[in-house]
């Protein structure tokens, strides 16, 4: 079973609507949660990170379901410049990230 | 946080031949890490570079086909030795850096392509 599990989507949405991602981890022990963006071409850039309480940065809102295992991101009011694959990431008590294959975004006009 | 620059930000190689990517960051952090992503793929952990003993390899790799140097904190080299097309991808030098939680820091990535 892979450490962190997303839907790859692609999510095609218009301006301005909502979308949510959402991302499952399988070890129990996991400590920190994050969200990357990648565009096309480019390195993996932190968003945000999560936290337990849910955390909010703009139209980005982040949750983390620490019972269920379960990580999700929403993003209201989308804008073209959203398009990116988002990274749902995670860190065990060690130093290793583990990383899902991402999640698609397009924004269409 | 932390700038990392990683070159060359990308190449065409031949087969069989070797390529050694560079990462240099801008800050003395403990652990520097080597990551490989194939198109449309995830970022896959090739190994973990530590300064003063050898690499720790994550299963699948091997210090002959992946030898890293780390010389010092601030950098570290990955080669990418007697490549195959199989080997064309996107490697990524990452540093962990702690502030209230650990964070990782990407370099731009090198885009390799094996002919």
């Amino acid at each position: 079973r892979k450490e962190v599990e997303q839907d790859p989507g692609p999510f095609n949405v218009p301006e301005g609507a909502t979308v949510a991602f959402n991302c499952t981890y399988s070890n129990s022990a996991s400590q920190s949660f994050f969200w990357y963006r990648q565009d096309c071409r480019k390195e993996p850039k932190l968003l945000m990170s999560v936290y337990s309480s849910g955390n909010e940065d703009g139209r980005f809102t982040a949750q983390l379901n620490r019972a269920s295992q379960y990580i999700s991101l929403l993003i209201r009011d989308s804008k073209l410049s959203d398009s990116a694959t988002y990274l749902c990431v995670v860190n065990t008590e060690g130093n290793q990230f583990y990383f899902g294959t991402g999640t698609s975004l397009t924004v269409i006009p | 946080s932390a700038v990392i620059s990683q070159k060359p930000s990308r190449d065409i190689c031949q087969r069989g031949t070797s390529l050694t990517i560079q990462c240099q960051v801008d800050s003395q952090v403990t652990m520097m890490f080597w990551y490989r992503q194939q198109p449309g793929q995830s970022l896959t952990l090739i190994a973990t570079a530590n300064q003063g003993s050898e690499a720790t390899y994550e299963s699948g790799f091997v210090i002959d086909k992946f030898p890293i140097s780390r010389p010092n904190l601030t950098f570290s080299t990955l080669t990418v030795s007697n490549m195959s097309p199989e080997d064309s991808s996107i490697y990524l030098c990452s540093v962990a850096v702690s502030d209230r939680r650990r964070l990782a820091f990407f370099g731009q990535g090198t885009r390799l392509t094996v002919v």
